[in-house]
């Protein structure tokens, strides 16, 4: 079973500190993924990574940044926390079979509280 | 701009009845139609995905059906029961990039 492990699954940060999300995946997959869940919002993209050090932005790419270092790890990085930050943080993996299927897997998530 | 839309937002249904839930969506260029499902506490899962060219897929009690001419695909649960409830949400696909409609909370008791 493909299996994707978020570090962390409930932080509590203050404003203005630089958050961490990590996440690794096991099934050698191409494409990974950040989403944020939020009640009445749904599932939104953050970023995206097709490839080692290859990243692109999602739909609200605004306060957050990514590090792709190696195939299986994907980071979220918060540079400086804001309360509106507040949510649910998904990682997800794909593997690129030149079309997309679709097919995400995902992490159990990581509930980030921004005081 | 939201890109696929789901329809109802929560959704409470008797054991042994059937679930509906709509999703709509604008750009053509979709080429694959998943719906997945989400447990409190759990990451979502795929539950069932169709592509434009069928207009049926099932799947046990799980059923899509897609209206290509309307730009609308539904899932049906049939015989729902209670280890149903859970959110779902539908999504539209092309290469790299997954709209998510904003998820629907279905309710089943017993």
């Amino acid at each position: 079973d493909v299996k994707v492990t978020q570090s962390s699954r409930y932080l509590v940060k203050r404003t203005g500190e630089k958050v961490f999300l990590e996440c690794v995946q096991d099934m050698d997959h191409e494409n990974m993924f950040w989403y944020r869940q939020d009640p009445g919002l749904g599932l939104r993209l953050i970023y995206f990574s097709y490839d080692v050090k290859m990243k692109e932005k999602g739909d609200i790419p605004e306060g957050y940044s990514v590090s792709r270092e190696k195939k299986e790890r994907f980071s979220l990085i918060l540079e400086s926390a804001s309360t509106n930050q507040t949510s649910m943080y998904l990682c997800a993996s794909s593997l690129e079979q030149g079309l997309n299927t679709g097919e995400l897997f995902f992490g159990e998530g990581s509930r980030l509280t921004v005081l | 701009q939201q890109q696929v839309k789901q329809s109802p937002q929560s959704l409470i249904v008797q054991k042994g009845g059937i679930s509906i839930i709509n999703c709509a969506y604008e750009n053509t260029a979709f080429d694959y139609f998943p719906w997945y499902q989400q447990f409190p506490g759990k990451g979502p899962a795929l539950l069932i995905a169709i592509r434009p060219d069928v207009s049926e897929k099932k799947e046990g009690r799980f059923t899509i059906s897609f209206n290509k001419s309307a730009k609308q695909f539904s899932l049906h649960i049939m015989d729902s029961q209670p280890g149903d409830s859970a959110t779902y949400f539908c999504a539209a696909s092309i290469p790299h990039r997954l709209a998510f409609g904003k998820g629907n909370q279905v309710v089943v008791i017993p």
